[in-house]
């Protein structure tokens, strides 16, 4: 397979459960994240994991966790959710910006989650 | 940080005509502008991007304006055709970053 892969395609939970978003990327990229996709708002970006090193936390609550065990394969890990989290969960990866490459994202076609 | 608004939110036109979606950023540092194209229920895909060191990209039917003193870049697509239809998203980065600042994004609607 190709691109960016994203499972659970959908995922419906309650607030007191724990689960977990995969994203694996097969392009060779050195950069992935994770964005939130809600109706009627921008692309949120939540973290960016540069050679496997997060670089980037925009204050998301600590009730999403991302792991990132080498740079094909990133993961976020949902523990004790509100309602308000339902959303489409874009992975996304890139290569490093410079020379001749513009660091286009590749999207992944996203998590669908709901949140009782 | 970065603040990008794009306008309009929904757009709809008839097939053949020419369509623009307008967006502008804050941040004068900003200094690349990729367009995102998201068909429903699949994957934002790149369509066109421009660096600040040009004002125009042109690829067939797509086309990408930038005023960088007024901080406002624009997407132009002529002669549109059905498949058109798709939300746009623009965005605003830093070249040597890595954060992208997206538009809330625009419902481009082709009528046949």
């Amino acid at each position: 397979e190709t691109g960016v892969t994203q499972t659970p395609r959908h995922l419906v939970m309650g607030m007191t459960n724990k689960k977990s978003l995969k994203c694996e990327q097969h392009l060779g990229h050195n950069a992935m994240y994770w964005y939130k996709q809600s109706a009627k708002k921008p692309l949120e970006l939540m973290f960016v994991y540069s050679l496997e090193e997060r670089v980037e936390n925009n204050s998301v609550p600590s009730r999403f966790s991302p792991e990132c065990p080498n740079s094909s394969h990133l993961f976020l890990h949902l523990h004790t959710l509100q309602p308000e989290d339902s959303a489409l969960y874009l992975c996304a990866s890139s290569q490093e910006r410079g020379g001749g490459n513009t660091g286009e994202l590749f999207f992944g076609e996203g998590s669908r989650l709901t949140v009782l | 940080g970065e603040n990008v608004e794009q306008h309009p939110s929904t757009l709809s036109v008839q097939e053949g005509d020419s369509a623009v979606i307008k967006c502008t950023y804050s941040d004068s540092a900003s200094n690349y502008f990729p367009w995102y194209k998201q068909e429903l229920g699949k994957r934002p895909q790149l369509i066109i991007d421009i660096r600040s060191n040009v004002g125009e990209k042109k690829d067939q039917r797509i086309a990408v304006t930038l005023n960088k003193t007024a901080k406002h870049f624009s997407l132009h697509i002529t002669e549109t055709q059905p498949e058109d239809s798709a939300v746009y998203f623009c965005a605003a980065s830093i070249f040597t970053g890595n954060q992208f600042y997206f538009g809330t994004g625009t419902s481009l609607t082709v009528i046949p």
